[in-house]
């Protein structure tokens, strides 16, 4: 089993569309969990942590469900710069240590 | 969040061929990462360096690479005969609070 497993897409969705990408992780212990987001041949930059109690940044929504080691991200109201990769990230030990990519599910949000 | 650099942003080389990949901190911190992504592929990690040493390695990061921070500022990875199969995005990170920040990359390109 994959350390971190996304469907790759790709999600082409119009804008203003409700998307959401899901993402699981093998190993139960993990520690810390985010969502990065990757533009074509450029670095990852983080959209945003992933808590238990679910968070909310704008029109972004993470979700954590330990028990059944499942992560969510949801885009409302889709923008055309939303157009990116979307990658599942897992910290699996403390803080300090490696971070554990997904593939990434890649979203096209077209007019 | 402070950026971080890394030079060059593009090396082409040949097989066989040493390169050294530069990244520059723009504040002091203490931890810092070397990822590899090839093409069409997930974010892989490499090795985890704190306070000068190495701290976690993969099995990616095999004798043919070295890191070090040679000046107190400036953080190097060396890859001394390369293979074509090291053709590759790689980025450093270094550690904020709960997660880590991502060069620019530089792409190496091995003919």
């Amino acid at each position: 089993r994959k350390e971190v497993e996304q469907d790759p897409g790709p999600f082409n969705v119009p804008e203003g569309a409700t998307v959401a990408f899901n993402c699981t992780y093998s190993n139960s212990a993990s520690q810390s969990f985010f969502w990065y987001r990757q533009d074509c041949r450029k670095e990852p930059k983080l959209l945003m942590s992933v808590y238990s109690s679910g968070n909310e940044d704008g029109r972004f929504t993470a979700q954590l469900n330990r028990a059944s080691q499942y992560i969510s991200l949801l885009i409302r109201d889709s923008k055309l710069s939303d157009s990116a990769t979307y990658l599942c990230v897992v910290n699996m030990a403390g803080t300090a240590s490696k971070l554990t990519f997904g593939t990434g599910t890649r979203l096209q949000v077209t007019l | 969040e402070p950026e971080v650099t890394q030079t060059p942003s593009h090396q082409v080389t040949q097989m066989g061929q040493e390169v050294i990949l530069r990244c520059v901190p723009i504040s002091n911190h203490l931890y810092f990462y070397w990822y590899r992504q090839i093409l069409g592929q997930k974010v892989e990690f490499l090795v985890s360096f704190y306070n000068n040493e190495i701290s976690e390695k993969s099995e990616i990061f095999d004798d043919q690479f070295s890191v070090e921070r040679p000046d107190g500022s400036n953080f190097t990875l060396k890859i001394r005969s390369t293979k074509l199969e090291d053709s590759a995005m790689y980025f450093c990170a270094k550690k904020a609070v709960d997660t880590q920040y991502f060069g620019p990359g530089t792409r190496l390109t091995v003919l």
